[in-house]
């Protein structure tokens, strides 16, 4: 099955700096890497995907890249604030057939953003 | 819109007993998935309901099983308890349209505690 691979598992950024996060993954039919946060005792929240078909996509201060070639993607987040601090997860998942659907999470690095 | 709706939000059992977790989907999705999520770890797929059956499963024994009704709700039942399977049950709605699922949103989990 999937292996993701999640580095690195703690993260300290002062506020204002920029903080990167690089997943990766072992199945070339993985197409489908969502993003969520999931802040202490609440659920994952998605808040950034990308499909196999897309190298880079953005929205507001966030931003993924993926580079299907070497199997790896990384979360971007700009201009960190401390209510970015949260636990970061990757996934990877295969959107089509008998694995449909089914995410393959990474073991989350935790971001802790200094005001 | 109701989000995806768990219940109940804590439960506490003794081992070698059994429990249920309810899970009511994102109003419009047809697909509920099951994760455990251990204290510091990633979420790991128990298993995916669609058209009320179990269409995928991950590596977990036959203690844990489940059930989706018409409505698309969903319960996850799991038979003689163990102080491992101790964790956050989480449940994700999604839409499963023309062979492809789109995004997974979670619910808020049941933190389960086994003594």
């Amino acid at each position: 099955g999937e292996n993701v691979e999640q580095h690195p598992s703690t993260l300290s950024v002062q506020e204002g700096d920029s903080a990167v996060i690089k997943c990766t993954y072992s199945d070339s039919a993985s197409n489908y890497f969502p993003w969520y946060k999931q802040e202490l005792g609440k659920r994952p929240q998605l808040i950034i995907d990308i499909r196999s078909n897309v190298g880079e996509k953005k929205d507001q201060r966030i931003a993924v890249t993926l580079n299907k070639t070497a199997k790896h993607f990384s979360l971007h987040i700009t201009e960190t604030q401390p209510e970015d601090s949260a636990v970061y997860f990757c996934a990877a998942s295969i959107r089509r057939g008998s694995t449909l659907g089914r995410l393959y999470f990474g073991r989350g690095t935790q971001l802790t953003v200094w005001p | 819109d109701a989000g995806v709706t768990q219940s109940p939000t804590h439960l506490i059992k003794t081992r070698g007993q059994q429990v249920t977790l309810r899970c009511s989907p994102k109003s419009g999705h047809d697909t509920v998935s099951w994760y455990q999520q251990a204290l510091g770890q990633g979420p790991q797929f128990i298993f995916q309901y669609y058209e009320e059956e179990e269409r995928q499963r991950g590596n977990f024994p036959d203690r844990f099983s489940g059930h989706q009704f018409p409505n698309y709700s969903s319960e996850l039942n799991v038979n003689a308890l163990l102080l491992g399977d101790s964790a956050l049950y989480l449940c994700a709605s999604s839409l499963r349209t023309s062979g492809r699922v789109y995004e997974q949103y979670f619910g808020p989990g049941t933190r389960l505690t086994v003594t």
